[in-house]
């Protein structure tokens, strides 16, 4: 069964304007952790922000934040703001502690920031 | 700053070709991984290592093998290429703690014809 789902394949924002990349996640274990990447044209990962399973409250970075619902199991990252670097495919990934450190990602959404 | 490298960012060989794709990292991380990436499919694990010498298969080890000797370095083999290896290959490191934040090289994209 399919551990991480992002279901938008593609979005288009405004520059400026806020965007939300949806995530779910499936998992047994009650503590997790569950990680934002942004991969832009050249091709490097590059880590975002982090939110543990038994964090009270949702992780923000910068312009990153992530608005994490337990009970749904859904953990999306809001990007406000945006900017045309934004640009990039973006990943959601999970990690079980049980898991020996793997990640699972999901399959990437594909953000296009318009000027 | 943390930083993994990797020795190509873009490789060419021939189907039956043994390919050696080499990820070094500088924050002596516990933890490195191999990783392809596919359309569509996001990121898969090869294997990864959590110490020197040891190693552990991932999702898709398959035609794959890995070398630990030291523990800044990690590389990831390919004893006979097949077409069906072409993609792109992204190492990274971890600390090896409960949060543990994976950090990526730039990757190695790889064609076999």
């Amino acid at each position: 069964a399919q551990k991480i789902t992002q279901t938008q394949p593609g979005m288009f924002v405004q520059e400026k304007e806020a965007v939300t990349l949806d995530c779910t996640y499936d998992t047994s274990d009650p503590s997790y952790g569950l990680f934002w990447y942004k991969q832009p044209s050249s091709g490097e990962m590059i880590f975002l922000i982090y939110q543990g399973s038994y964090d009270q409250q949702n992780a923000t970075e910068g312009r990153y934040s992530l608005n994490f619902q337990k009970a749904r199991k859904s953990a999306n990252l809001v990007i406000s703001a945006s900017q045309l670097g934004d640009s990039a495919m973006y990943f959601c990934a999970m990690r079980e502690v049980d898991s020996s450190y793997k990640l699972i990602f999901g399959s990437g959404t594909r953000l296009l920031v318009r000027p | 700053d943390v930083k993994v490298t990797q020795s190509s960012r873009y490789l060419v060989k021939r189907t039956g070709e043994k390919v050696f794709l080499e990820c070094v990292q500088d924050m002596d991380h516990e933890n490195m991984f191999w990783y392809r990436q596919d359309p569509g499919l996001g990121l898969r694990l090869i294997y990864f290592s959590y110490d020197v010498k040891m190693k552990e298969k991932g999702d898709i080890p398959e035609g794959y093998s890995v070398s630990r000797e030291k523990k800044e370095r990690f590389s990831l083999i390919l004893e006979s290429a097949s077409t069906n290896q072409t993609s792109m290959y992204l190492c990274a490191s971890s600390l090896g703690q409960l949060v543990d934040t994976q950090y990526f090289g730039p990757g190695t994209r790889l064609t076999v014809l």
